[in-house]
């Protein structure tokens, strides 16, 4: 089955900081989606891509749909303290009602 | 807006009793829906997920079980708790025009 390679697990930053996760794929995907989860919450989806080269802002997040649609990749720039949390990228393939998860990135901001 | 509701929010359940989890959606119709569970600390299991009314999958065999009695409304159900079913339960849709899913605010479920 597909797998999901996310790196990094996890990241000690200082504020101000920018910071850059990616995922890979052992196939391809049709759509890469990246999502933040704050403790006891749901995930909350950050960037869809939808396209091979696509790359999407959010605010102080950017994230691209890699050429050969096996990866992606998210960066976050000048980091502030509400960026902590788990990040997590998905990938979907067209007519599968499922998608796969990456082991999430956790993030961390040093005072 | 498109919504996802969970209840309850958190649950303290002692071995070997019934579980009822519920999971409703607002503002769309005949979404896919999805269980997953996730063990502190770690990433999203799929349980099962619905495409339609009675139509249920299930991804791990395990005490659990899943059911989509109308359209918007899914539950996730058990006869009876292992204590390896606590965690945290979310539920997620999607729409018929995308893969993008989306997630409710989850249910903190602790077996004792």
């Amino acid at each position: 089955g597909q797998q999901l390679n996310q790196s990094p697990q996890s990241m000690f930053i200082q504020e101000g900081e920018d910071v850059s996760m990616n995922c890979t794929s052992s196939s391809i995907f049709n759509t890469w989606l990246w999502y933040k989860q704050d403790p006891g919450e749901g995930p909350v989806l950050l960037i869809a891509l939808y396209k091979a080269g696509e790359l999407t802002s959010n605010g102080r997040l950017t994230a691209q749909f890699g050429i050969t649609r096996k990866d992606s990749f998210l960066n976050i720039s000048a980091s502030i303290p509400s960026d902590v949390g788990i990040y997590f990228c998905a990938g979907a393939y067209f007519g599968n009602e499922k998608l796969t998860f990456g082991t999430g990135t956790r993030l961390t901001i040093i005072p | 807006s498109q919504t996802i509701h969970q209840w309850p929010a958190t649950l303290v359940q002692p071995v070997g009793s019934p579980l009822s989890l519920e999971c409703t959606v607002e503002g769309t119709s005949n979404p896919n829906l999805y269980w997953y569970r996730q063990a502190a600390g770690r990433g999203l299991q799929l349980l099962f997920y619905s495409v339609g009314i009675g139509q249920i999958s299930s991804e791990v065999p395990q005490n659990l079980s899943a059911s989509r009695p109308q359209d918007r409304q899914f539950i996730l159900s058990s006869k009876k708790l292992l204590l390896s079913d606590s965690g945290f339960y979310l539920c997620a849709r999607t729409s018929r025009s995308t893969d993008t899913q989306y997630f409710g605010p989850g249910t903190r479920l602790t077996v004792l």
